[in-house]
């Protein structure tokens, strides 16, 4: 069965560290992978995409994601954490299907 | 600006009632879709629409209908026979299987409780 999986339900990190928000699918054939965030009593709003090529895509706010074919990961990171990062964030898989696949979300909190 | 219009933001509905969920959007996409995103449970498929006048079901079809008489427009309507609507209610939308490398792109949401 497709599917994708978010390990951790939430994350904290100090401000200014390094962050990763971890995902994982197991989806037949080679899917496009999203990230998202989302604000409390707001819609999802999408921060990046892999499609090809490049194994580290950059997205919004200065997020960036690291593909992983042979552990079929792509983990969300950011070089130095915001207070304002503080979101819920959800990773996505659309497979050959044109199914969208959605992870249970990632809680996380920037502690000043 | 183009984007996906949700409303009412909040709504209630009592024992009994059927309610509808309005979802516009102005980025001339094909496909729209309703999810319904409870707590510790992402987000759960409750129909889609990949052309006017034609849905299928997701998940959990059951107690919810739709419509898509305008490309624009997929209202969703949450039924007397669903017992539990209490649940914050996404619509997206995108172009279609021709772009699927495309993302999704999501309306602000509907809180719906029962009074």
């Amino acid at each position: 069965a497709q599917s994708v999986a978010q390990p951790e339900d939430q994350v904290n990190v100090a401000e200014g560290n390094p962050l990763t928000v971890k995902c994982t699918y197991s989806v037949s054939g080679n899917p496009y992978l999203f990230w998202y965030v989302q604000y409390p009593n707001r819609g999802l709003q999408f921060l990046l995409k892999y499609i090809t090529g490049d194994n580290l895509v950059k997205g919004s706010y200065g997020f960036e994601a690291e593909f992983n074919k042979s552990q079929t990961s792509f983990h969300l990171k950011k070089p130095s954490a915001l207070v304002s990062d503080s979101a819920l964030y959800f990773c996505a898989v659309r497979d050959t299907g044109n199914q969208f696949y959605f992870g249970t979300g990632t809680s996380l909190t920037v502690i000043p | 600006d183009g984007g996906i219009t949700q409303s009412p933001k909040y709504l209630f509905r009592k024992e009994g009632q059927n309610v509808t969920l309005s979802c516009e959007q102005n980025l001339n996409h094909d496909a729209m879709y309703w999810y319904r995103q409870d707590p510790g449970q992402g987000l759960r498929l409750i129909y889609y629409s990949q052309i006017v006048n034609d849905f299928q079901k997701g998940d959990i079809a059951e107690g919810y209908s739709v419509s898509r008489e305008k490309k624009e427009s997929f209202p969703l309507t949450v039924t007397s026979a669903q017992k539990n609507p209490t649940a914050f209610y996404l619509c997206a939308s995108d172009g279609g299987g021709g772009y699927s490398n495309q993302p999704q792109h999501f309306g602000d949401g509907t809180r719906l409780s029962i009074l």
